[in-house]
């Protein structure tokens, strides 16, 4: 089946920690993002990339770590500098391009810090 | 910069009862917009994509439509079930560079049986 894979589905988090939360799709798409959800908000982007070898800054990038080394996975590290990392971490991809960029999600992961 | 809203942030109706869902963005020179559908804990599932061009999509018992002009979509529920019950998303897409969609909170929807 085609999709969006995250794992793990659920993640913890000592004090003074990196995590990485992984994200993998086989749409062959181009372009895969990051959001943060909180509960009761609206998804905020954390980085995206629209090409292998090339990612950007979102709106809260600081603490946040990516990577793109392969067009199927794109891995995000919560640094311990991000101070409140406790959220739903979103994953997903489209097919890249302007105009009808359908997007598609994975299923998530839920980060807490114990 | 992009802002979307969404009213009411929650929505509880009986069963079969038509509804409507709102989402207003501040600025109009949008790409595209998308209605998405959340359910507790899960990753979100793409409904409709209207692009500037349109003035409506349809899918089932969905219908969305746009006005650009005013900064408002809404999304058309018919006939209401129980399964319709989750978190409904809208998100725009400005012209500016590649940058990507800019989501509402959303509208938390419960259909009563």
């Amino acid at each position: 089946d085609g999709g969006i894979t995250q794992s793990p589905k659920y993640l913890f988090r000592k004090e003074g920690q990196n995590v990485t939360l992984s994200c993998e799709q086989n749409l062959n798409h181009d372009a895969m993002y990051w959001y943060r959800q909180d509960p009761g908000q609206g998804l905020r982007l954390i980085y995206y990339s629209q090409i292998v070898n090339d990612f950007q800054k979102g709106d809260i990038a600081e603490g946040y770590s990516v990577s793109r080394e392969k067009k199927e996975s794109f891995p995000l590290t919560v640094t311990s500098a991000q101070k409140n990392p406790t959220a739903f971490y979103l994953c997903a991809s489209s097919i890249g391009g302007k105009g009808a960029e359908k997007l598609f999600f994975g299923s998530g992961t839920q980060l807490s810090v114990l | 910069k992009q802002e979307v809203t969404q009213i009411p942030a929650a929505l509880s109706v009986p069963e079969g009862e038509n509804l409507v869902l709102n989402c207003s963005f501040t600025d109009s020179a949008i790409y595209n917009l998308q209605w998405f559908r959340q359910d507790p804990g899960k990753g979100l599932t793409s409904l409709l994509l209207i692009q500037s061009s349109q003035r409506e999509q349809t899918s089932g018992r969905l219908n969305a439509s746009l006005d650009k002009s005013s900064g408002r979509s809404t999304l058309y529920i018919a006939a209401s079930q129980p399964g319709d019950s989750a978190t409904y998303l809208c998100a725009v897409k400005t012209y500016s560079g590649n940058t990507p969609l800019v989501f509402g909170k959303g509208t938390r929807l419960s259909v009563i049986a």
